[in-house]
């Protein structure tokens, strides 16, 4: 088994819908949450990091249910901008990413 | 603020060759990290630096590959010889400090091993 799965998509999807990825993680130790944002041909950038309470940055909220072991990244009203890879990282010891999940947006 | 800085961007190698890639990270920031990132996959880690020592090198190939960071600033990532599966995308990213797990990436070195 990973240690941090994601669906691997793509996901397309109309510009204003709602769409909603989850990464697992194998490691019960894991400290620490983030999502990045990762661009065609450009490197990871730190989206949010993910707290026990869930949080919430404009359209994009970000949870985690430890007792199942999963973290979760909602989208709403999606933009074109939008269309990125979405990497989920755990942190345990070392930084670990998931494979990524495409998502585009279309008109 | 400037971001981690890396160079070269791309690089074309036959294997059996030597390369070498050079990173800055932000500054001020006393961790660094080198990631291999294979097409299709995330960013898997290599070795992670605190300050100049080696914090964790566990899934570095070291027959291989071996990296430094001599005066806990830059640091440079060398493959040698590369084999045709090296080809990928080597990031460095830092953190401010080895308890912050935030890590910001550089724009990465595009390896292609022909």
């Amino acid at each position: 088994r990973k240690e941090v799965e994601q669906d691997p998509g793509p996901f397309n999807v109309p510009e204003g819908a709602t769409v909603a990825f989850n990464c697992t993680y194998s490691n019960s130790a894991s400290q620490s949450f983030f999502w990045y944002r990762q661009d065609c041909r450009k490197e990871p950038k730190l989206l949010m990091s993910v707290y026990s309470s869930g949080n919430e940055d404009g359209r994009f909220t970000a949870q985690l249910n430890r007792a199942s072991q999963y973290i979760s990244l909602l989208i709403r009203d999606s933009k074109l901008s939008d269309s990125a890879t979405y990497l989920c990282a755990v942190y345990g010891g070392k930084l670990t990413f998931g494979q990524g999940t495409i998502l585009t947006v279309h008109p | 603020e400037a971001g981690v800085a890396q160079s070269p961007r791309y690089k074309i190698i036959e294997k059996r060759q030597s390369v070498a890639f050079w990173c800055n990270p932000i500054s001020g920031h006393a961790t660094l990290y080198w990631y291999q990132q294979i097409l299709g996959q995330g960013p898997k880690l290599l070795i992670q630096f605190q300050n100049n020592g080696v914090v964790d090198d566990s899934q570095l190939p070291k027959d291989r590959f071996s990296a430094e960071r001599l005066k806990g600033v830059d640091s440079t990532l060398k493959i040698q010889p590369a084999k045709l599966e090296d080809s990928a995308v080597y990031l460095c990213a830092s953190s401010s400090y080895s308890g912050s797990y935030e890590q910001y990436f550089g724009p990465g070195t595009r390896l292609t091993v022909t």
